[in-house]
C-alpha cells in the first residue's frame, strides 16, 4: 500500500511562533496533496488542496496567510502555521493521491497534534 | 457542494454482533465512497471503498453497500471484535485523481467483550 509520512507527530509551541509540518509520499508520486484539520471528536475538515508546482487552493474560511502551503515536489508538501495562537491548536492531517488520472484513493499521514500555549 | 451525513454518531455492540453505519450524500455527481477507520491520535486508514458502478463490495468481515438512487451507502461489520473499536468515517468524492474527500461526522464504535 501507499505510505504517507507526516512529521512531526506532536508539537508544542509558544503563541506567536511559526510551526512547519511536513507530509511526504514515500513510495509514490503525489500530484495532489490535501490538508485537513480535525478537532477533538469531530470530523476532518478540508483546509486546502495542494498541487505540485502551483499555488494551493484554500477552502472558504481558511486564511491562506496563516496557513502557508508549499508543494515543491511530487513527494513533499509542507503546511506552515504562521504566528500560531491557541485557537490554532488542533490535529492536522495530510493526505495524498497518486499521480494518476484514474486512481482516486487518498492515503493519509499519521497526523500532527499542534498545541499552542 | 457535497454534504455527507453519517449515523449513528455512537454505536455500542457486543463482541460477535454485527455493526451497521449509514451515510447519505447530496451530490449526484459523487461516484467514489470510501470508509476510513481512525484510532485515537492517528490518521485515518482506508478499510474499504466502493465506486458508483458497483452495488456491493465485501472484504472478509467488512462490506459496503451503495444505493445510488437513494444516495446512501452503508458499512457492515460482521463478527465484531474489540479491536474493531474506533471511529469510522464515510466519505464521498467525484472520484477523479486530485479530488478531495468530503467526510461524514464519524461514528464511534465500541465493541465490548
Amino acid at each position: 500500500g501507499a505510505v504517507v509520512s507526516q512529521h512531526p507527530s506532536r508539537v508544542i509551541c509558544k503563541s506567536g511562533t511559526s510551526v512547519k509540518i511536513e507530509c511526504r509520499s514515500l513510495d509514490f508520486q503525489a500530484t495532489t496533496m490535501f490538508w485537513y484539520r480535525q478537532f477533538p471528536k469531530k470530523s476532518l475538515m478540508l483546509m486546502a488542496t495542494s498541487n505540485e508546482g502551483s499555488k494551493a487552493t484554500y477552502e472558504q474560511g481558511v486564511e491562506k496567510d496563516k496557513f502557508l502551503i508549499n508543494h515543491a515536489s511530487l513527494t513533499l508538501s509542507t503546511l506552515t502555521v504562521t504566528s500560531a495562537h491557541p485557537e490554532d491548536s488542533s490535529f492536522y492531517i495530510c493526505s495524498a493521491s497518486r499521480a494518476s488520472t484514474t486512481n482516486e484513493k487518498l492515503f493519509f499521514g499519521s497526523g500532527t497534534q499542534l498545541s499552542v500555549l | 457542494g457535497e454534504n455527507v451525513e453519517q449515523h449513528p454518531s455512537t454505536l455500542s455492540v457486543q463482541e460477535g454482533d454485527s455493526a451497521v453505519i449509514k451515510c447519505t450524500y447530496s451530490d449526484s455527481a459523487s461516484n467514489y465512497f470510501p470508509w476510513y477507520k481512525q484510532e485515537l491520535g492517528k490518521g485515518p486508514q482506508l478499510i474499504i471503498d466502493i465506486r458508483s458502478n458497483v452495488g456491493e463490495k465485501k472484504d472478509q468481515r467488512i462490506a459496503v453497500t451503495l444505493n445510488k438512487t437513494a444516495k446512501h451507502f452503508s458499512l457492515h461489520i460482521t463478527e465484531t471484535q474489540p479491536e474493531d473499536s474506533a471511529v469510522y468515517f464515510c466519505a464521498a468524492s467525484k472520484g477523479q485523481a486530485g479530488t478531495a474527500l468530503i467526510f461524514g461526522k464519524g461514528t464511534t464504535l465500541s465493541v465490548s467483550s
